[in-house]
């Protein structure tokens, strides 16, 4: 079965630091990719997505992803992160089955 | 509506309690999930409908679990004579329509404390 491994639960990151969080898949064939991410008190949002084409992906708030087929990874980066990142991240898959999988998260944490 | 809603917001039964937790996805929307998220455990999987199709139901835990989806909008997750470990934050989605590619979105959720 398709599955999702977030391997760090916890990152600590200092504000202005890259930041890369890391996340592998289990399938076939070429799965549809997200990152979202999980705010203190607010519900989840998209941060990017990948289907096919260009495997580097940029979303929103900074956030970009890269899709490696050879290591069946999507892992999530930003260059420079801010204080107001701090959340949880959560890596997801679709492979057709309409259901997202979901990655058990990455909390990150940023000091100062 | 703007977004996905969930009501109650908060909810504590004691255990052996039924319980109801109502999701009003985005209007037009024809897909719906629900996923429970455990501290440690990320989101799981709990059951998806789509349109008039039949739902698919793999992720309910136990037959205490269930869920319907009226008209096509309005759908309830029902946990009967609930258990310690049924407390969770309940999470609802919906999605234009049943792609891969297509966005999730997720309300606030219900978190039940089971006690």
């Amino acid at each position: 079965a398709q599955s999702v491994t977030q391997p760090d639960i916890h990152i600590t990151v200092s504000e202005g630091a890259s930041l890369e969080l890391r996340c592998n898949y289990s399938y076939g064939a070429t799965p549809y990719l997200f990152w979202y991410v999980q705010s203190p008190g607010q519900g989840l949002q998209l941060l990017l997505k990948y289907f096919s084409g260009d495997t580097l992906v940029q979303g929103i708030k900074g956030f970009e992803a890269e899709f490696k087929r050879s290591q069946s990874s999507f892992n999530l980066r930003k260059p420079s992160v801010h204080w107001s990142d701090a959340a949880e991240y959560f890596c997801a898959v679709n492979t057709g089955f309409q259901k997202l999988v979901f990655g058990t998260g990455t909390r990150l944490l940023v000091s100062p | 509506g703007a977004g996905v809603s969930q009501s109650p917001s908060n909810k504590v039964t004691e255990k052996g309690k039924d319980v109801e937790l109502r999701c009003d996805p985005i209007s037009g929307h024809t897909a719906l999930y629900w996923y429970r998220q455990s501290l440690g455990q990320g989101l799981e999987f709990l059951i998806y409908f789509q349109g008039n199709s039949a739902p698919d139901k793999s992720g309910l835990p136990s037959d205490r679990f269930s869920a319907e989806r009226t008209g096509g909008s309005v759908s309830t997750l029902t946990i009967q004579r609930t258990q310690q470990e049924d407390s969770a934050v309940y999470l609802c989605a919906s999605t234009r329509g049943g792609g891969m590619n297509t966005e999730a979105f997720f309300g606030q959720g219900t978190r039940l404390t089971v006690v």
